[in-house]
């Protein structure tokens, strides 16, 4: 298995516009995370969904910030309009989901807003 | 009482020492505690982890104790190598739901 692959690795823009992210997670594995991680805050646990249904979305900063999972292969965190407070390190993670296992992390997305 | 306290947050040990983590927990409802490790530029990946119900868990060089009563767990890596220099995580969950994080300590073994 390639373990969870999110895109881009790294990406640049301007503050205002749009930023998607993306996250395909381990295939069979029930639930997916998002995370933001800085030197300030360290790791912050944005939203979580469980068989694609969101479960808790109570870290994402504001109403600025989505996620969705479509489907069980596919999720998407997407800032619009972005800010350079939203300048971070953002993890895509995934867990088989059953009792006490660990999750799985991609490589990161470092997203600069300038 | 989700949070996870972890110390210190920094750390420097000589090669062939003794390193150190302490984390602390208020939620009683935790059962698994896994142990992540994080090298420059990579995601967080699981090193160890801990079930309440045993009071020490070993791995090679790296030893979780855990000390239930008092709501608290370490992790020791002995003889610490400079390819041990990375950030730990000391982190908490209850079962089928999210993980939560300490801080993290920066682990530096110097030669």
């Amino acid at each position: 298995d390639a373990g969870v692959i999110q895109s881009p690795r790294h990406e640049v823009t301007e503050m205002g516009q749009e930023v998607t992210l993306r996250c395909k997670p381990i295939s069979g594995h029930n639930s997916l995370f998002w995370y933001r991680q800085t030197m300030m805050r360290g790791l912050e646990l944005l939203i979580y969904f469980n068989n694609n249904v969101p479960i808790d979305d109570s870290g994402m900063p504001e109403d600025r910030f989505s996620a969705k999972m479509p489907n069980a292969s596919f999720s998407t965190l997407k800032i619009q309009p972005s800010e350079p407070r939203d300048s971070a390190v953002y993890f895509c993670a995934s867990s088989p989901g059953t009792e006490n296992t660990e999750a799985f992390f991609g490589q990161g997305t470092r997203l600069t807003v300038v | 009482q989700q949070q996870v306290k972890q110390s210190p947050q920094s750390l420097i040990v000589q090669k062939g020492g003794i390193s150190i983590i302490n984390c602390a927990y208020e939620n009683t409802a935790f059962d698994y505690f896994p142990w992540y490790q994080q090298f420059p530029g990579k995601g967080p990946a699981l090193l160890i982890a801990i079930r309440p119900d045993v009071s020490e868990k070993k791995e090679g060089r790296f030893t979780i104790s855990f000390n239930k009563s008092a709501k608290q767990f370490s992790l020791h890596i002995m003889d610490s190598q400079p390819g041990d220099s990375a950030t730990y995580f000391c982190a908490a969950k209850t079962s089928y739901d999210k993980v939560i994080f300490g801080p993290g300590t920066s682990l530096s073994v110097i030669p």
